[in-house]
């Protein structure tokens, strides 16, 4: 059974289209984070959302925007695609606010061009 | 503000030699300490972690690292690597108080020769 899983694995768009990826863990945790791993795969927290509530927004272009309908789930939308948004999304789970340990997703690879 | 630095990009080993990735941190107190293992296409596994108490730790995999406050490190180890161990080696650091942020230092791509 998959603790954390995102969809879609993969995704190639063109530049300034609108994406969503979605994320959901099964593991009874109840912060969920977005990290982006860029192309040196330098590994950035985007987002973290504790029990639907956002706790960390770092400098983040608005184009994107978190969703947490409930605290299994936590989506990212991305409006205006640009070609520096091309990077790897990890979406993550704990139990907790002090981080004892992350479980990641596979990942997202995007692609716009 | 909290880093992580792993000074090397890349290492290479031969099969059955021993391992050493280094990790170095600066924060005000001491963090909460983490090393991860990404494969190739993959995500990131935990592969140990470093709370308090016992200095050394052993993780997944036959892995252990030691933390030195006075050094501020936090070494992976591995007595003999396999070729399967080939993959990118991520460090962490957490802090302890609200506000759960995990720092990952820039990665280690090890590479197993036969």
């Amino acid at each position: 059974d998959t603790a954390v899983s995102q969809t879609p694995k993969y995704l190639v768009t063109q530049m300034g289209n609108d994406k969503s990826i979605k994320c959901e863990q099964n593991l009874g945790h109840d912060t969920m984070y977005w990290y982006k791993q860029d192309s040196k795969k330098f590994l950035k927290i985007m987002f973290s959302y504790n029990n639907k509530e956002l706790i960390i927004n770092e400098t983040v272009p608005n184009r994107f925007s978190p969703k947490s309908p409930d605290k299994a789930h936590l989506n990212l939308h991305i409006n205006s695609l640009e070609l520096g948004d091309s990077a790897v999304y990890f979406c993550a789970s704990s139990q907790g606010q002090r981080s004892r340990g992350y479980t990641f997703g596979s990942g997202t690879r995007l692609t716009v061009v | 503000a909290q880093s992580v630095t792993q000074p090397d990009i890349h290492i290479t080993v031969s099969e059955g030699a021993s391992l050493e990735l280094r990790c170095n941190y600066s924060y005000g107190a001491t963090p909460y300490l983490f090393w991860y293992v990404q494969s190739p296409g993959q995500g990131l596994q935990l592969l140990l972690k470093y709370f308090s108490g016992d200095t050394l730790v052993q993780g997944i995999k036959g892995f252990e690292a030691e933390f030195k406050r006075s050094q501020s490190s936090f070494n992976l180890r591995k007595p003999s690597v396999h070729w399967s161990d080939a993959a990118e080696y991520f460090c962490a650091v957490g802090p302890m108080e609200y506000g759960n942020k995990l720092v990952f230092g820039a990665g280690t791509i090890l590479r197993v020769k036969s």
